[in-house]
């Protein structure tokens, strides 16, 4: 149950698009449909963003969209705006009913 | 209006044994797909249990034998009975839920509580 992969930090200017890319293998990313992101600030629990690969669940912006390919995942955030700025982790069932989270990608809002 | 809230944490010593809780309302635990989730200081989020509505459950390879999930319908609440700590268990635990279906997303989540393990 190696952590799924992700960029350390990523960062964009206010309107810009920013995306963050989870990479696993074809236990866990590559052959699930149950992809989903987190978003964290710092000392509060995570929420959830992104399910079953690009949805949103209700009450999340559409400026946030996720997307698969293979044994890549990705979350897309366009139009970012200040309070985007937080960790984002992707999380990927990996089979025999468990779960494997990526590392975490701190973005910064320029 | 959901609320889980966590209670249990601590420092405890090596090799010692503690329960944490998360008493759900506005949520029925007992039908619901719930998991432990744990993130030690300045690192990542790690997946450590889960429950299933049929109570069926798993574990991560890091807890496995050592963590044991449960529930009490009666009280409406999730426990985590964790034994033979070690230090690489130091985190802050956070319980979470998912709204409808056994599929693994967490809608809600408890405020999280420190473990921290250490002489």
């Amino acid at each position: 149950q190696s952590a799924l992969t992700q960029p350390r930090s990523v960062s964009g200017s206010p309107g810009q698009s920013v995306a963050i890319s989870c990479t696993g293998t074809s236990s866990d990313v590559g052959g699930s449909n149950y992809v989903s992101w987190y978003q964290q600030y710092p000392d509060k629990a995570p929420k959830l963003m992104i399910y079953d690969v690009n949805k949103r669940p209700s009450g999340v912006p559409d400026r946030f969209s996720g997307h698969k390919s293979g044994n890549t995942a990705s979350l897309t955030i366009s139009g970012l705006q200040a309070e985007d700025e937080a960790d984002y982790y992707c999380c990927s069932n990996a089979g025999s009913h468990t779960l494997v989270f990526g590392g975490g990608t701190k973005l910064t809002v320029l | 209006e959901v609320q889980l809230v966590q209670s249990g944490g601590g420092l405890i010593q090596p090799g010692e044994s503690l329960r944490l809780s998360c008493a759900a309302s506005g949520f029925i635990v007992r039908s619901k797909y719930m998991s432990w989730v744990r993130q030690a200081p300045g690192k990542g989020l790690e997946w450590v249990s889960v429950i299933y509505s049929d109570g069926s459950t798993y574990y991560g390879d890091p807890v496995k034998g050592r963590f044991t999930i449960s529930r009490d319908n009666s009280k409406n609440t999730l426990y985590l009975q964790m034994s033979s700590l070690r230090a690489e268990d130091t985190a802050v635990y956070y319980c979470a839920g998912r709204d409808v279906g056994d599929y693994p997303y967490f809608d809600f989540w408890g405020q999280g509580t420190l473990v921290t393990v250490s002489s």
